[in-house]
């Protein structure tokens, strides 16, 4: 069974544009979580989509936004980019749940310059 | 307070020696408990889930859950250099996980 998938991998941007990111979750998961990974804040939860409905937010601001389609694929998209921003973004599928086993994508190298 | 507690590590070892990696949490009300593997570059890897207390044993891993003592557990046995990465754990109930911030273990052959 193929893994979680994200592209791009890498991506350089700079202040004040925008991106969006891309997953895709194992076959039959319908749950997909993204992350936000940094080395001084760790993990941090950014939300949860399930049959195409947000059902889980962190504490992010709106500039941080997503959606899930039909086929559970989901994306995320970052408004007006700060340095701060620059972080790994992963993103998980799980069955059912974020409280399910969940399996992480590769990540999406974020480097806002 | 933090929801999830880590040791930062680093943590070295000889390789064949046994390691243990702990977290504690504040909220009794968590009940599912995980552990991850992340190397260099790449996404965390789910490597251990329980349920509620107890241990859970999988080859050379085993994951321990105190719940009394909110404080959960992996220990790695005969520890390999290919075990050198950051283990997280990863804590949650009613459609939460928070993780921890991650122990770097290295393990020298």
């Amino acid at each position: 069974k193929a893994g979680v998938t994200q592209t791009p991998r890498y991506l350089i941007k700079t202040r004040g544009q925008q991106v969006t990111l891309s997953c895709s979750p194992i076959s039959g998961h319908r749950s997909v979580s993204w992350y936000q990974q940094t080395p001084g804040q760790g993990l941090q939860f950014l939300f949860e989509y399930f049959s195409e409905t947000q059902r889980n937010k962190g504490n992010f601001p709106g500039r941080f936004s997503g959606r899930q389609f039909s086929n559970s694929r989901s994306e995320m998209n970052v408004s007006t980019l700060e340095l701060g921003d620059s972080a790994l973004y992963l993103c998980a599928s799980s069955l059912g749940s974020v409280v399910d086993e969940q399996y992480f994508g590769p990540g999406t190298r974020l480097t806002v310059t | 307070q933090k929801e999830v507690e880590q040791d930062p590590g680093p943590l070295s070892v000889p390789e064949g020696a046994i390691v243990s990696l702990n977290c504690t949490y504040s909220n009794s009300a968590f009940q599912y408990f995980m552990w991850y593997r992340q190397y260099s570059r790449k996404g965390p890897e789910l490597l251990m889930y329980t349920y509620s207390s107890g241990n859970k044993e999988d080859g050379r891993f085993t994951a321990q859950v105190d719940k009394s003592s909110k404080y959960i557990s992996l220990f790695i046995r005969d520890s390999q250099p290919s075990d050198s990465a950051t283990y997280l754990c990863a804590i949650g109930g009613y459609q939460k996980v928070t993780f921890g911030t991650g122990t770097k273990l290295q393990v020298i052959p």
